[in-house]
């Protein structure tokens, strides 16, 4: 099955560093998520990105498709941007297909 | 409703008993999604339900799980004779569809399971 694979594994940032997050996936994906799981448990959608870039405030995104990679970028971090940051790509009949997640501590 | 509901949100529960945990999506998603986030594992796909389409069960890992959904709306996920190894987050989510293809998935909170 397809591999996704997120890097780095873990993070430790000063406030108001930037930093990028990247997920590498292994085959030909209909589609991209990327999330944040707080320190609560909750999943929630940064970006829906098949392809190109989007940006929403401090985070943007960036999928090139045809080299089956993308980056998150957050900038000017925040304690509240600690958590889990995972990236998720759709495949045949919907389902999602998660990476392990980078751990981002953002210290003040 | 706002968003993706769950409930209960912590479930303990004795070895070999069953357990039911709920999903109520949000109201118009004709996609729903049940995942698993344990340790071992990571976040896994379990079972997708799509409109009146027979469900996907590719991601169910044994026989002792089941899921319905009721009237296109919420959804039941069963264990039953559970192990400890079922102890995990399991996570709903829902979605619309376009063309056939699901649009951006949203997650509610968890059940949290814990089996002794």
């Amino acid at each position: 099955g397809i591999q996704v694979e997120q890097s780095p594994p873990d993070l430790i940032l000063q406030e108001g560093a930037n930093s990028t997050l990247r997920c590498n996936f292994s085959d030909s994906v209909n589609n991209l998520q990327w999330f944040h799981q707080n320190p609560w448990g909750q999943l929630i959608n940064l970006f829906y990105i098949p392809s190109g870039t989007k940006q929403n405030g401090r985070l943007s995104a960036t999928t090139v498709a045809t080299e089956r990679y993308s980056l998150l970028y957050i900038s000017s971090s925040q304690t509240t941007d600690s958590g889990v940051y995972f990236c998720a790509v759709r495949i045949y009949g919907n389902k999602l297909v998660f990476g392990a997640g980078t751990i981002l501590r953002v210290k003040s | 409703g706002a968003g993706v509901s769950q409930s209960p949100s912590n479930k303990v529960t004795e070895k070999g008993k069953d357990v039911e945990l709920r999903c109520d999506p949000i109201s118009g998603h004709t996609a729903l999604y049940w995942y698993r986030q344990s340790l071992g594992q990571g976040l896994e796909f379990l079972i997708y339900f799509q409109g009146n389409s027979a469900p996907d069960k590719s991601g169910l890992p044994s026989d002792r799980f089941s899921a319905e959904r009721t009237g296109g709306s919420v959804s039941t996920l069963t264990i039953q004779r559970t192990q400890q190894e079922d102890s995990a987050v399991y996570l709903c989510a829902s979605s619309s569809l376009s063309g056939g293809y699901a649009d951006t998935q949203y997650f509610g909170p968890g059940t949290r399971l814990t089996v002794l």
